[in-house]
């Protein structure tokens, strides 16, 4: 079964810093998708098909990645993208599989 | 707009069963496939039933397979988990999520929190 890793599990940056987390899958996957979900509130579709962004997620954020390797970058830290990352992929079996997820904290 | 509003969620005894509810408006439910996921207190996400659009095929995980029931009612838009012998690891926020493609989930419910004691 495909197993996603996320790294780093916590994380923090300042106020316009760049940030970086990336999920790594245990063999190749076509695509991942990405969810934000905030405390107390239920996981958000934000980056799907690996580099698409869903409606209304600023453009600041972007995906990228193939294979085994695929990563969320913010370009600019605002204090509104401080949640929970969580990347997911489909294959065969099991059919879904998500990530641990990165929480992202404002310095 | 895209509504799911979970429910039936609550205290069940070990090895008790529980049946969940997932009640869908603002789309044309009959034409997409849905998915519970479940949420650990470690916040842990784990698909645990999907169900394609006329109900004639399911999915589960090993973790879960012949304990859980996936269904639906196209006719009143709501989507189903029966969940028998139930474990404590079972203790988690159940979501009721819609499937896109290339299979990912586009939008969730608020959850129902199921708790399993001894």
């Amino acid at each position: 079964q495909i197993v996603l890793t996320q790294s780093p599990a916590i994380m923090s940056a300042s106020p316009g810093e760049k940030v970086t987390m990336t999920c790594s899958a245990s063999s190749s996957v076509s695509y991942m998708h990405w969810y934000q979900q905030k405390s107390g509130t239920s996981p958000k579709r934000w980056i799907y098909d690996t580099s698409k962004l869903a409606s209304g997620v600023p453009a600041r954020f972007s995906g990228s990645g193939s294979g085994t390797s695929y990563s969320l970058t913010i370009s600019s830290m605002e204090a509104e993208d401080a949640a929970t990352y969580y990347c997911q992929q489909w294959s065969s079996n099991p059919m879904y599989t998500f990530g641990g997820g990165t929480k992202l904290e404002i310095k | 707009d895209v509504k799911l509003v979970e429910s039936g969620g609550g205290l069940v005894k070990l090895g008790g069963s529980l049946k969940l509810s997932c009640a869908a408006s603002g789309f044309t439910f009959s034409s997409y496939y849905m998915s519970w996921v479940r949420q650990t207190p470690e916040k842990r996400l784990e698909l645990v039933a999907a169900i394609n659009s006329n109900g004639g095929s399911t999915y589960y995980p090993d973790t879960v397979k012949g304990r859980f029931t996936i269904s639906r009612d196209n006719a009143k838009n709501t989507l189903y988990l029966q969940m028998s012998s139930l474990k404590s690891e079972d203790t988690a926020l159940y979501y009721c999520a819609r499937r896109e493609l290339p299979y990912y989930f586009d939008y969730w419910g608020q959850g129902t929190t199921l708790t399993v004691s001894s």
